[in-house]
């Protein structure tokens, strides 16, 4: 079973600009939740979609969002680039029912913002 | 608000002892806990994942406990290997939803 793909891999962006990353899930996961990780504030939740409903969101400010296709496959838009947001950006998938909310990550998306 | 801590933050053994990684938390009513790997400059590789009714579980060299009272988890790892190090992450899901609270991380090195 393939893993968790993210798209790009690699960006690098100019303040004010913005971006989208990419995130197909495992197949058969219907959640994907995206993290921010870097190195002062450590892996922080940003929110968590499911059957394209945003059902739990991070304390990140609005120039964040996301959305869910209707394949589980999920997009995060970032607006307005700040250099602070440079980071590894990881999504990971579950199957978003039952009792077990096991995460699996994908390879993460490296955002640079110059 | 939850905060999961791991210390120590960077550890380096001989090839072949056993180790202890440790997590604490302070909010004991955790639905789950689960540990991660990372590798530099990649995603996270889950490890184990122990429920709040379990007290350890097992895979391989990796047995990893879980004290729900006292707040904290540990990783054992036997018969480290090279291909061990590693930063090694701990995860609390308080809610039983998909949302986690991780721990600053355990970076290990294992010396041939």
């Amino acid at each position: 079973k393939a893993g968790v793909t993210q798209t790009p891999r690699y960006l690098i962006k100019t303040r004010g600009q913005q971006v989208t990353l990419s995130c197909s899930p495992i197949s058969g996961h219907r959640s994907v939740s995206w993290y921010q990780q870097t190195p002062g504030q450590g892996l922080q939740f940003l929110f968590e979609y499911f059957s394209e409903t945003q059902r739990n969101k991070g304390n990140f400010p609005g120039r964040f969002s996301g959305r869910q296709f209707s394949n589980s496959r999920s997009e995060m838009n970032v607006s307005t680039l700040e250099l602070g947001d440079s980071a590894l950006y990881l999504c990971a998938s579950s199957r978003g029912t039952g009792d077990l909310y096991e995460q699996y990550f994908g390879p993460g998306t490296r955002l640079t913002v110059t | 608000k939850q905060e999961v801590t791991q210390i120590p933050a960077a550890l380096s053994v001989p090839e072949g002892e056993n180790l202890v990684l440790n997590c604490s938390f302070t909010d004991s009513a955790i639905y789950n806990l689960q540990w991660f790997r990372q590798d530099p400059g990649k995603g996270l590789t889950s490890l184990l994942l122990i429920q709040s009714s379990q007290r350890e579980q097992t895979s391989g060299r990796l047995n990893a406990s879980l004290d729900k009272s006292s707040g904290r988890s540990t990783l054992y790892i036997a018969a480290s290997q090279p291909g061990d190090s590693a930063t090694y992450l701990c995860a609390v899901n308080n809610f039983g939803n998909e949302k986690l609270t991780f721990g600053t991380g355990t970076r290990l090195t294992i010396i041939p």
